[in-house]
């Protein structure tokens, strides 16, 4: 079945730092990627996607590239703000399931 | 912008109690779902629903029932609430990817964070 695992939390950084969350998943067929955010209180919301090989998503200045023969999909920023902190969901839709796989979240703190 | 309205953000029930929590899409979404959060366990996944009537189990469907009358609410039903059911709780609906491929977003609510005393 579908899988995706991500570093586990949290990763603490100070501001302007550089980020790397780590994403890979296993998968049948050509799965669709995505991340997304939940900062506190809320519920999540789509960061970026990208839906084959060598496509990059981009948003806020983050950053992922699909790469399908390491079956990775890593969040990067090169400089990152207090209000980055949040909780970072890995997700993959693969075929005709509706069902999306998400990993298990990293948790992000920036202090200033 | 596609909004997603859970009716209530925080409830207080106790033991044995019946739940209702209700989430309401504006997007004309086909599918909908409902998960709950907790901490170290990410995401799991409760029911899930791609048309009016229809439903599927998730992972962890025990405890809990859901209900699609319209195509814009879906409810989720805890019949006896248990303390092990304090979480919180997310709803999320997407449109169906059309011919099965292409990306297929999810928006979620706010999330409803339930306690049972």
């Amino acid at each position: 079945g579908n899988s995706v695992t991500q570093m586990e939390g949290p990763v603490t950084l100070s501001e302007e730092a550089f980020l790397t969350i780590n994403c890979t998943y296993t998968a049948t067929g050509y799965p669709s990627l995505f991340w997304y955010v939940q900062y506190p209180g809320e519920g999540l919301q789509l960061l970026l996607k990208a839906t084959k090989a060598d496509d990059k998503g981009s948003n806020k200045g983050f950053e992922a590239t699909y790469r399908k023969e390491t079956t990775s999909f890593h969040l990067e920023k090169g400089s990152v703000q207090v209000s980055d902190s949040a909780v970072y969901f890995c997700a993959l839709r693969s075929g005709g399931s509706y069902i999306p796989t998400f990993g298990r979240g990293t948790s992000l703190i920036v202090h200033p | 912008d596609v909004k997603v309205t859970q009716s209530s953000r925080y409830l207080v029930k106790r033991t044995g109690e019946k739940v209702f929590l209700e989430c309401v899409q504006d997007m004309d979404h086909e599918n909908m779902f409902w998960y709950r959060q907790d901490p170290g366990l990410g995401l799991r996944l409760i029911y899930f629903s791609y048309d009016v009537k229809m439903k599927e189990k998730g992972d962890i469907p025990e405890g809990y029932s859901v209900s699609r009358e319209k195509k814009e609410r879906f409810s989720l039903i805890l019949e006896s609430a248990s303390t092990n059911q304090t979480s919180m709780y997310l709803c999320a609906s997407s449109f169906q990817a059309r011919g099965g491929t292409g990306a297929n977003v999810l928006t979620f609510g706010a999330g409803s964070r339930l306690t049972v005393l």
